[in-house]
């Protein structure tokens, strides 16, 4: 496609359930990262993948949050038994990188976002 | 661990003014990059700095980078209401796990005619 895409744009869940997003990155980006924006943590790193592999989870917050990745393209980032801590807007970035290569930039594009409100 | 600071976090303007917003940031780095958020939207690109002393321009903003001094600047030239939005800069970490970015904490820029 022509941008990074990530569906649903809003997600209204209730504290307890589980929830799933998900980021279709540009098309041969090999590099794709997860980061969350809140009011008040900002603008913070989730997960990092290169290809389906995540060598970089630190961010995720706590054992609820995972993610996977399928054929080096879309990936789903799942919140379980989410709380109203988890409110925030999930965004998603790709890039033009590869490991032990060199990109110019390593310019990295975003998503759309989903805005997740726990109630 | 690498840390990002911007100041001024709000900053309200006068059409046709000058301003500068400064990033600064605690440990090396090779690339620093400013993004536009408007509310409710995405991130935007709006420079990458990839070198010490690299300066880009492109309309009214210019943007220049010290690795030396670990700062960088977003110069605001004959602002107009259009510019109103949050500036990021954000700084990558270390090349061993990708180039996450860490964000400093915005810039909320008011432009008012």
């Amino acid at each position: 496609g022509a941008g990074v895409s990530q569906s649903p744009s809003n997600k209204v869940t209730e504290k307890g359930k589980d929830v799933e997003l998900r980021c279709d990155p540009i098309s041969g980006h090999t590099a794709l990262y997860w980061y969350r924006q809140s009011l008040g943590q900002g603008l913070e790193f989730l997960i990092y993948f290169q290809g389906n592999s995540a060598p970089d989870k630190s961010g995720l917050p706590s054992d609820r949050f995972s993610a996977e990745r399928t054929g080096g393209s879309v990936s789903t980032l799942t919140i379980q038994r989410t709380q109203q801590e988890d409110s925030a807007v999930y965004l998603c970035a790709s890039s033009l990188e590869w490991a032990g290569g060199f990109s110019s930039s390593y310019e990295q594009y975003f998503g759309p976002g989903t805005r997740l409100t726990v109630t | 661990e690498l840390k990002v600071e911007q100041n001024p976090l709000f900053l309200s303007m006068q059409e046709g003014k000058n301003y500068t917003i400064y990033c600064n940031y605690s440990t090396t780095s090779d690339r620093l990059y400013w993004y536009r958020q408007d509310p409710g939207k995405s991130l935007e690109s709006l420079f990458v700095l990839l070198s010490n002393g690299a300066v880009k321009q492109e309309g009214r903003l210019m943007a220049s980078l010290d690795t030396k001094a670990r700062l960088s600047t977003l110069h605001i030239t004959a602002a107009v209401h259009d510019l109103s939005a949050t500036y990021f800069c954000a700084v990558t970490g270390t090349m061993e796990y990708g180039n996450k970015l860490v964000f400093g904490a915005g810039t909320i820029l008011r432009v008012k005619s």
